[in-house]
């Protein structure tokens, strides 16, 4: 059966602190890995990644993935209270775009 | 640019009721179109996916289905509604590029509406 599983579930901060979020899974036939923010409703894209080794930035965040070890990691740097959200991770598994969700990183940032 | 609306935003329901959440998406063409269901605390769980007119995917059983009456419009629905069914919906596009053989190749991210809060009394 399919999975992806994040840790840490929680994870509380302070500004400025630097924070590595974790992403495993076991999927047949990948495709890809996505990361998404949920603040209150919807997921905002993040990132996509599809290829081992090659880190993608934007901005404070970065990721990267390991294909060979099955997981892939969401630093984020110099936190700011409004990344505060559910980080989700999920993996793409066949051509129509069907996808296996993690439950989430809840990153609470205090000031 | 493209835009995906979903309505109603929350929606209190007596058991046995009917149910419709409706999602249009603005903007694009032919994309795959997504239901999923969040319980608190919890990932997605994918509910439907459409990669055309007509065409529909179920993915777990469920006293849920789902219509794609136009390309941009995606439709779930209920006959009776059941406690279990609580729960925040998503509707989610992806874009799609034409493969050899045919179909809908959507290797790209998905965009997601606002949900829909449903509340099963």
């Amino acid at each position: 059966e399919d999975k992806v599983v994040q840790s840490p579930l929680s994870l509380v901060v302070h500004e400025g602190d630097t924070v590595t979020l974790n992403c495993s899974y076991e999927v047949t036939n990948f495709r890809s890995l996505l990361w998404y923010k949920q603040e209150k409703k919807a997921p905002t894209f993040l990132f996509m990644l599809t290829s081992s080794g090659i880190e993608k930035k934007s901005g404070r965040l970065s990721s990267i993935l390991d294909k060979k070890e099955l997981f892939s990691i969401l630093n984020i740097t110099a936190t700011q209270t409004g990344d505060s959200a559910v980080y989700l991770c999920a993996v793409v598994y066949t051509n129509a775009g069907k996808s296996t969700f993690g439950d989430g990183t809840t990153l609470t940032v205090k000031p | 640019s493209q835009t995906i609306h979903q309505w109603p935003a929350t929606l209190v329901q007596p058991v046995g009721s009917p149910l419709s959440l409706e999602c249009t998406v603005e903007g694009t063409s032919n994309p795959n179109l997504y239901w999923y269901r969040q319980a608190a605390g919890r990932g997605l769980q994918l509910l439907f996916y459409s990669v055309g007119i007509g065409q529909i995917s179920s993915e777990v059983p469920q006293n849920l289905s789902a219509s794609r009456p136009q390309d941009r419009q995606f439709i779930l629905s209920s006959k009776k509604l059941l406690l279990s069914d609580s729960g925040f919906y998503l509707c989610a596009w992806s874009g799609t590029v034409s493969s050899k053989g045919g179909g809908h190749n959507s290797n790209q991210p998905q965009h997601f509406g606002d949900g829909t809060r449903l509340s099963i009394l």
